[in-house]
């Protein structure tokens, strides 16, 4: 069965580095998302993504990140400079069709993103 | 912005017992989405529903979309089942919006 993969599991990084957390969506989506869970928090919504350009944005996602699908086949989250606040768990998904109207989103397993 | 409210937040059966988790959200929807979340942190999608009831295995769903009103139901629970078990409403773009959560634990 198709899957999301995301890459690396663990990224651990200095204060005010720049890291870059890879997904690779299932091949024939066309909507893509990622999310974040801080320790002990719900999921919340960062960014969505279709036919190459940002869609929508929440308020956590700032100047700091950025989502680009540079081959078609992989999306990316950068953050530019992590703050202590960026540890959290990333999640990625992607889904055929619009989850509010019939499709499922599917997520990959996270990378867990620890900023020392 | 739609508010999703999932009770209780935590839970604790022992294995065999019938478990009940509700969500409830405040703005009108076409679909809401069941999820688990294993002790591992990875996240699976387990009921995508707009109205009546869906069931897999022992998983039942069930939706009041005129009471904003969705509830999981576990059939004879097992230990395996311990997770937490998510309910999200689609926004635009079809982003989910998460509710916080229920911790199921089933003990032997």
């Amino acid at each position: 069965e198709p899957e999301v993969t995301q890459t690396p599991s663990h990224q651990v990084t200095q204060m005010g580095q720049e890291v870059i957390l890879r997904c690779v969506p299932i091949s024939n989506h066309l909507y893509f998302y990622w999310y974040r869970q801080i320790l002990g928090q719900k999921v919340e919504f960062l960014v969505s993504f279709y036919n190459n350009e940002i869609s929508e944005k929440s308020e956590i996602f700032d100047d700091q990140f950025s989502v680009e699908r540079p081959d078609g086949s992989n999306f990316t989250l950068k953050i530019r400079s992590t703050k202590l606040e960026d540890s959290a768990m990333y999640f990625c998904a992607s889904s055929e069709g619009l989850a509010g109207v019939g499709d499922t989103q599917y997520f990959g397993p996270g990378t867990r993103l620890t900023v020392l | 912005k739609n508010e999703v409210e999932q009770s209780p937040q935590n839970l604790t059966a022992q294995e065999g017992e019938f478990i009940t988790i509700n969500c409830s959200y405040s703005v009108g929807i076409s679909a809401l989405h069941w999820l688990q979340q294993h002790p591992g942190g990875g996240i699976v999608s387990l009921f995508m529903l707009s109205s009546g009831k869906k069931k897999h295995g022992r998983l039942i769903a069930t939706i009041n979309i005129q009471e904003k009103h969705s509830s999981l139901h576990i059939t004879a629970s097992h230990p395996r089942d311990s997770a937490v078990y998510i309910c999200a409403v689609p926004g635009s773009w079809g982003k989910l919006q998460f509710g916080a959560g229920t911790q199921v634990v089933v003990t032997p």
